[in-house]
């Protein structure tokens, strides 16, 4: 059964810090691994998509890595601002054609001004 | 995102009534999920469908059941509401490459 871990589940900086959030798996058969962003009381956005051949995307501030062999992912938040305050939630899509999502159970990211 | 409406956003419910959540897309996917999202466990995959009138069991699915009478509607049923299905319930569709979220229906069961 796949797994997918994130921590810490909270995290607090100040506004301008680069920051790495980390989230493991434990089964590398995966399709894909996704990013995503939930605001309070919203949906998931998602932020960035890493397909298993893939290394690391990038969009803007953010860039994600994927690590299968070892499995972990990163996703680096560049000059971190009070608008990305939200939590992040990691991904990954399972093999088996089910087009699955299994998810970590979050980060609370809070940047102070 | 305006192409997954669920409804109702809030509702409060007694416990042992029968309640059902509506996901409506306009996207025309043919997989749609519903997930369960609660403090100190993320989200969690109830049912999904991968076409009309097919579904099958998340890791959640005890005391939901669903239908996918057209491509479009994908509706949650708790046959007897208890106050452990208290949460809230997003509906997605697409792939896995490419999910689009609802908003969520925030379910309190009292």
């Amino acid at each position: 059964k796949q797994e997918v871990t994130q921590i810490p589940a909270a995290l607090s900086v100040p506004e301008g810090e680069n920051l790495v959030l980390n989230c493991s798996f434990t089964d590398s058969a995966i399709y894909n691994l996704q990013w995503f962003r939930q605001d309070p009381g919203k949906g998931l956005t998602s932020l960035l998509l890493i397909q298993s051949s893939q290394r690391e995307q990038t969009s803007g501030r953010l860039n994600a890595s994927l690590d299968k062999s070892s499995g972990r992912s990163t996703l680096y938040i560049a000059a971190s601002q009070p608008g990305d305050s939200a939590t992040y939630l990691c991904a990954v899509g399972v093999q088996g054609g089910s087009e699955k999502l299994v998810f970590g159970k979050g980060m609370k990211l809070t940047v102070n001004p | 995102d305006a192409g997954i409406t669920q409804s109702p956003r809030h509702k409060v419910t007694e416990t042992g009534t029968p309640v059902t959540l509506r996901c409506h897309q306009t996207e025309n996917h043919r997989y749609m999920y519903w997930y369960r999202q609660d403090p100190g466990h993320g989200l969690r995959l109830i049912h999904y469908s991968y076409g009309v009138k097919d579904t099958d069991k998340g890791e959640v699915s005890d005391g939901y059941s669903v239908s996918r009478s057209k491509t479009e509607d994908f509706l949650l049923t708790l046959e007897s509401a208890t106050s452990s299905q208290t949460s809230v319930y997003f509906c997605a569709a697409g792939v896995n490459y490419g999910y689009t979220f609802g908003s969520g229906t925030r379910l309190t069961v009292v």
